[in-house]
């Protein structure tokens, strides 16, 4: 069993929907990231949060660490908002990166 | 800021072939990592250097991949021969040495094909 899971793994949505994606997690953590990767494959932080809820735009995350979930959303969704989205729970005194298995986020016009 | 550069950015080769990627972090970051994403799935972690040295290299199938960081600035993967499975994009990935768990930086990738 995977230590970070996502869900869905495929979405697709029409242009203005609110999107959410879910990541849950088994390991002790430090603090999770949301990755956004295109089709090129080149991977962009979104944000890193270790409590709470962070804002940047259309994008909201938010952590529960009780619960050992988090969830991405994404308000007023456009076609570019269309990549791979990737959790990624940072743990350990190596700073490694354990990796969901990402979610095809399609967002049609 | 100049972000993680990756060269080649893609490459086609056939199996039994050697191949080698190269990397070169951002500046002033000394903890350099190399993963392994194949299609459909997330990066795995193949190697972590912090300046010259390894971190860790437990996922590194070492009967075919090497990587070096010499001089604790850029490196280069190898892969000597190179399988079918091999077949993924290889990312780069560079952070800071202390403090709070510091976010990573991508490079973008080399995508591998082998044939």
């Amino acid at each position: 069993k995977n230590e970070v899971e996502q869900s869905p793994q495929n979405l697709t949505a029409q242009e203005g929907e609110f999107i959410t994606i879910n990541c849950s997690y088994s390991v002790g953590i430090s603090a999770l990231h949301w990755l956004q990767q295109h089709p090129g494959g080149g991977i962009v932080s979104l944000f890193m949060l270790s409590s709470g809820k962070k804002k940047h735009g259309r994008l909201i995350a938010t952590i529960n660490i009780q619960e050992k979930h988090s969830s991405l959303h994404i308000t007023a969704s456009h076609p570019r908002d269309s990549a791979v989205y990737i959790c990624a729970a940072h743990s350990g005194s190596a700073r490694q990166l354990t990796f969901g298995s990402g979610t095809q986020l399609t967002v049609l016009p | 800021e100049a972000g993680v550069a990756q060269s080649p950015r893609y490459k086609i080769i056939e199996k039994r072939q050697s191949v080698a990627f190269w990397c070169n972090p951002i500046s002033g970051h000394a903890t350099l990592y190399w993963y392994q994403q194949i299609l459909g799935q997330g990066p795995k972690l193949l190697i972590q250097f912090q300046n010259n040295g390894v971190v860790d290299d437990s996922q590194l199938p070492k009967d075919r991949f090497s990587a070096e960081r010499l001089k604790g600035v850029d490196s280069t993967l190898k892969i000597q021969p190179a399988k079918l499975e091999d077949s993924a994009v290889y990312l780069c990935a560079s952070s800071l040495l202390r403090g709070p768990p510091y976010e990573q930086y991508f490079g973008p990738g080399t995508r591998l094909t082998v044939t």
